[in-house]
């Protein structure tokens, strides 16, 4: 059963402009979510986790208990934020559900 | 060192061949795990490790076989794959816990396997 679910495949917008990726998950307990960014030719490697509640980079994600959402946002996005965003659900002991994945193009 | 490494970072082999990809952490973890990954797409579980037992093999083909010497490093060997098999196999160790409570998993660069 998908467990994270990214709905946007690509999201493209310009230099300064907001961006907002969406995830909604699917978990009956409390869950434990991540955003994980793989820019080009780099590791993949954690943005931000939503029990630290901290801003990464500019980029913040808010637990949505009631919508079952974990959406990424940025105000101003910059050029060096283009990447493939993963977001992902700690299912169990070790387990990462990931979603798809989303590919962010920011253009100057 | 707070790195997760990998070799070899390239590898092409046959369909006949037996080849190994290493993979080494220093952080203290006692988690440690593999994945596979295809372009494009999300890196998909084959095995966990904890504490140097395997604790999780999604269904993987015996043509996998991961072994774990000790708390730093970890093994994948390949024997007979498949051209399907070609992907980025992804290291990664994560803190006693795993992926509860916050701990985030450290993935290493990846060993881009191609087979022929």
């Amino acid at each position: 059963a998908q467990r994270v679910t990214q709905p946007e495949k690509l999201l493209s917008v310009f230099k300064g402009a907001p961006v907002e990726l969406k995830c909604n998950y699917s978990y009956s307990g409390s869950p434990e979510l991540f955003w994980y960014v793989q820019y080009s030719r780099q590791r993949l490697q954690l943005l931000l986790r939503h029990i630290s509640r901290e801003s990464i980079k500019g980029f913040t994600a808010d637990l949505n208990k009631g919508e079952t959402s974990f959406h990424l946002k940025k105000p101003f996005a910059q050029e060096e934020d283009s990447a493939m965003y993963y977001c992902a659900l700690s299912e169990s002991d070790y387990k990462l559900s990931f979603g798809a994945g989303t590919t962010v193009t920011v253009r100057a | 060192d707070t790195e997760v490494t990998q070799t070899p970072k390239h590898l092409v082999m046959g369909m006949t061949n037996k080849k190994s990809l290493k993979c080494e952490q220093h952080m203290g973890h006692r988690a440690m795990y593999w994945y596979k990954q295809k372009a494009k797409k999300p890196p998909e579980l084959m095995f966990v490790y904890s504490y140097e037992k395997l604790s999780i093999n999604e269904s993987v083909p015996s043509r996998f076989s991961p072994e774990c010497p000790n708390s730093s490093l970890l093994n994948l060997h390949l024997h007979a794959l498949q051209p399907e098999d070609s992907a980025l196999y992804l290291c990664a160790s994560s803190p006693p816990g795993g992926g509860l409570s916050g701990n985030e998993q450290f993935f290493g660069p990846g060993t881009r396997l191609t087979v022929l």
